[in-house]
């Protein structure tokens, strides 16, 4: 398998440009996480998705944050428009539970972004 | 709300020396999981932990889950260059299919 794949890996922007990240989960994984990370703040989890649903997006900083998942083999992570604070690396995350106790994440290399 | 809190921020060791983290939950979790990420790459999973008491190895590395399920460690005996990276934590509960994760730490081997 070849695992979690994302694009763009790097991304430079300017301020008020919109920023579309996209992610490919392994295949047969049911969940899609959405996380960001930032040396001030750490990993954060942004949205989630199990089969295809968004479940939980309490994480998603502000309106102009928006994920969508059409499909099992395919989300996105949107910022229109995008501001300097927003510069951070992105990362997808796939999960399916493999046993009774069995709930690890796989993540994507992430999509550095950087908003000028 | 859940919080996991992680350890030291950063630990320096000299190569050969040991290296440990510690993650407390304010809540008891179904399970802890812990990851690894190397500088510039993305977390790996290591381990999961599931039972109260639950102790696991993997070579040098050594996993612990107390027994109340709401603290974790991970010890790394005679650290190597290849084990430099930052180490997390991160809590499960099945109720919301969450992971709330610590803050991480940083492993820096001291030349």
């Amino acid at each position: 398998d070849a695992g979690v794949i994302q694009s763009p890996r790097h991304e430079v922007t300017e301020m008020g440009q919109e920023v579309t990240l996209r992610c490919k989960p392994i295949s047969g994984h049911d969940y899609l996480f959405w996380y960001r990370q930032t040396m001030m703040r750490g990993l954060e989890l942004l949205i989630y998705f199990n089969n295809n649903v968004p479940i939980d997006d309490s994480g998603m900083p502000e309106d102009r944050f928006s994920a969508k998942m059409p499909n099992a083999s395919f989300s996105t992570l949107k910022i229109q428009p995008s501001e300097p604070r927003d510069s951070a690396v992105y990362f997808c995350a796939s999960s399916t539970p493999t046993g009774e106790y069995s709930y690890e994440q796989y993540f994507g290399p992430g999509t550095r972004l950087t908003v000028t | 709300g859940q919080q996991v809190m992680q350890i030291p921020q950063y630990q320096h060791v000299q190569e050969g020396e040991d290296f440990t983290t510690y993650c407390n939950s304010s809540t008891t979790l179904s399970n802890i999981q812990w990851y690894k990420q190397r500088p510039g790459g993305h977390p790996v999973f290591l381990i999961q932990l599931v039972k109260s008491g639950e102790v696991k190895k993997q070579k040098r590395l050594t996993f612990q889950f107390g027994e109340a399920k709401k603290n974790s460690s991970l010890h790394i005996t005679a650290t190597q260059t290849t084990d430099v990276g930052t180490y997390f934590c991160a809590g499960f509960r099945y109720s919301n299919y969450q992971l709330i994760w610590g803050a991480g730490t940083k492993l820096i081997i001291k030349p």
